[in-house]
């Protein structure tokens, strides 16, 4: 079945350095790929996605491409903030189920 | 202000004793659905409904019933609850999952059976 696997956390880094999370899946056919974040006490937000190969979303200084040939969506900025500290997943939908298939998290702190 | 909201946010409550968790969206979505997430598991589907009176289990349904008899609401019923549902309720919607994918989700509700 599908599925989506993320790196576990907690990811520790100081303010300004660079952010890595890797995030792989596992699908039948073309997934659409996402990256939704969640602050503390709230819902979860859509990040960013992307609906085909290749494409490369973005949104408030993130990245993610859409890597078919290593079937991976890895988060990525260039320099993290405090107020970016979140637990962020990645997460996939098939197009043919009414349903988005996430992974398990990945806690960010970032620190001063 | 476009928004899913669920009441309550904090429930203590006693195994057996029947509660209801509200979710309600101001945006006139069609899809509206039920997560609940554990550490560790990431989230999981309950139920989602794809219109009034058209609803459907998802990866983990039991001990959970839903009804949809307004577009705008989407009550989670837990018949009996049992310590297992202690956990972490989101509820989100959609204006078409089949389209974008892009659901719009509630604050939670963290709920402890004891």
């Amino acid at each position: 079945g599908n599925s989506v696997t993320q790196m576990e956390g907690p990811v520790t880094l100081s303010e300004e350095a660079f952010l890595t999370i890797n995030c792989t899946y596992t699908a039948t056919g073309y997934p659409s790929l996402f990256w939704y974040v969640q602050y503390p006490g709230e819902g979860l937000q859509l990040l960013l996605k992307a609906t085909k190969a290749d494409d490369k979303g973005s949104n408030k200084g993130f990245e993610a491409t859409y890597r078919k040939e290593t079937t991976s969506f890895h988060l990525e900025k260039g320099s993290v903030q405090v107020s970016d500290s979140a637990v962020y997943f990645c997460a996939l939908s098939d197009g043919s189920t009414d349903k988005l298939i996430f992974g398990t998290g990945t806690r960010l702190q970032v620190f001063p | 202000e476009a928004q899913v909201t669920q009441n309550p946010r904090y429930l203590i409550t006693v195994t057996g004793k029947k509660l209801t968790v509200t979710c309600s969206q101001n945006m006139n979505h069609e899809y509206m659905s039920w997560y609940r997430q554990d550490p560790g598991l990431g989230l999981r589907q309950i139920y989602y409904s794809m219109n009034v009176e058209v609803t459907d289990k998802g990866d983990v349904p039991e001990g959970y019933k839903v009804s949809r008899k307004e577009k705008r609401n989407f009550p989670l019923i837990l018949e009996s609850p049992s310590p297992n549902q202690t956990s972490l309720y989101f509820c989100a919607s959609s204006s078409d999952p089949r389209v974008s994918y892009e659901q719009y989700f509630g604050p939670g509700t963290r709920l402890t059976v004891t």
